[in-house]
């Protein structure tokens, strides 16, 4: 079965622009994570989506938000880019029950430049 | 809080040796998972192991070993005769069951270089 898809693979971007990014999670999965990993911080958590709901949020500013549509495909957005922001971007898909610890798929990534 | 600790940066091995990446974990809770992700240089994250706290077996799956002992706060991975493909960096990461479904926490990774 096809993996998770994320789109586009490469971005550059200047500053105070903004950015939307897109994950296709595997079929039937209904949970999406976003992860945003830098050589500084590593992978750190960004928010996840479950059933077109918020379920946990990272400590991450306001500009960083997302969304999850009816399919489970879910985009997130980064308002007023600052160059801080250049990372990669991971989303992570799993079935998302409340059997915790299901393992999560993840998809290529988004590189993301501002300049 | 939880935290999770890989002190092995980067490791260079020869190829067909042994090789074994280390990693502490510190939670409060007691139900907890342990995960060993590979991100190769293309990107993604493979899932490799996920392990329970309860559960403290070791397991091997081909030339992959994994050692989880709680009273050492530890779950390490270990690479039989090491093959040129396992370079890659690596990533164990510990997601806990305060809440249901928690986000994972993720050490900083070792990248691990096996040279012909």
């Amino acid at each position: 079965k096809a993996g998770v898809t994320q789109t586009p693979r490469y971005l550059i971007k200047t500053r105070g622009q903004q950015v939307t990014l897109s994950c296709s999670p595997i079929s039937g999965h209904r949970s999406v994570s976003w992860y945003q990993q830098t050589p500084g911080q590593g992978l750190q958590f960004l928010f996840e989506y479950f059933s077109e709901t918020q379920r946990n949020k990272g400590n991450f500013p306001g500009r960083f938000s997302g969304r999850q549509f009816s399919n489970s495909r879910s985009e997130m957005n980064v308002s007023t880019l600052e160059l801080g922001d250049s990372a990669l971007y991971l989303c992570a898909s799993s079935l998302g029950g409340r059997d915790f610890g299901t393992e999560a798929f993840f998809g290529q990534g988004t590189r993301l430049t501002v300049v | 809080a939880q935290k999770v600790t890989q002190a092995q940066t980067e490791i260079s091995v020869v190829e067909k040796e042994d090789v074994t990446l280390d990693c502490v974990y510190e939670t409060r809770d007691t139900t907890y998972y342990l995960f060993w992700y590979k991100q190769p240089p293309s990107g993604e994250l493979v899932f490799l192991i996920r392990r329970n706290s309860f559960d403290e077996q070791n397991e091997i799956s081909g030339r992959y070993s994994w050692n989880f002992q709680k009273s050492t706060s530890s779950f390490n991975f270990t690479i039989t005769a090491s093959q040129v493909v396992d370079s890659a960096v690596y990533f164990c990461a510990l997601s806990e069951a305060l809440s249901g479904n928690t986000p994972l926490v993720f050490g900083k990774g070792t990248r691990l270089s096996v040279i012909a």
